[in-house]
């Protein structure tokens, strides 16, 4: 069970906008650590989409977005392309548990 | 360019022990907290163990303490992981991970993993 709750699945059809959930609690996102994602494509290792909460790394296409409020943050994908479709992670750090992650949400490109 | 390169396949039977390295290049390995990640087959994320950049602060997860042990080597650029006492469910990828430079505590640079297969 992770400590962060991501839905396990999302899809949405080429061009759409999609959002993915990360849910923590007042040990982690709550307590104002910040939230950061991961793409994992089939096969590869996980790589850092957004850092700091909303935060770009060069080389991330600026159709990937993220925001946090409260114990919760969230990762929007718009003009979905089929090259889209992976895992994605969300991960922060909690003042029991260290480094904590969410279970993951499979994006599927329709 | 920047690269985290962890030693290959490893098959041991349970109960027998490993040790995992992590080869860095392209950085300044000394100045970097590092971390051992690992994803069973279909499963999730899981971080496992960190280590400062002096070794002078080391932090386990629950579900390997008192069985595995991280530790580096800065003069050669190197991350181990020891781990003993092996269980079927410590098969998995296994990521070296690098951890950003700064207060803000996210993994910006990963290894591509080594599998680790716990089976008789």
């Amino acid at each position: 069970q992770a400590v962060l709750t991501q839905p396990p699945s999302v899809s949405g059809a080429p061009g759409q906008r999609v959002t993915i959930s990360c849910t923590g609690s007042s040990s982690n996102i709550g307590t104002g650590h910040d939230v950061h994602w991961y793409q994992q494509l089939p096969g590869a290792a996980p790589k850092l989409l957004i850092y700091g909460n909303n935060n770009r790394p060069s080389g991330v296409p600026d159709r990937f977005s993220g925001s946090k409020s409260g114990t919760s943050a969230s990762l929007a994908i718009t003009g979905l392309q089929a090259e889209d479709e992976a895992d994605y992670y969300c991960q922060s750090y909690d003042s029991g548990l260290e480094w904590v992650f969410g279970g993951g949400t499979r994006l599927t490109v329709l | 360019e920047e690269h985290l390169v962890e030693s290959g396949e490893h098959l041991v039977k349970p109960g027998g022990s490993l040790r995992l390295s992590c080869a860095a290049s392209g950085f300044t390995f000394s100045n970097y907290y590092m971390h051992w990640v690992r994803q069973a087959p279909g499963k999730g994320l899981e971080w496992v163990s960190s280590i400062s950049a002096s070794s002078t602060y080391i932090n386990v997860a629950d579900s390997v303490k008192g069985r595995f042990t991280i530790s580096r080597h800065n003069a050669n650029s190197s991350l181990f992981l020891q781990m003993n006492s092996l269980r079927a469910e410590d098969s998995a990828m296994y990521y070296c991970a690098r951890m950003s430079f700064g207060n803000i505590w996210y993994f910006d640079l990963w290894g591509r993993g080594t599998l680790v297969t716990v089976s008789a």
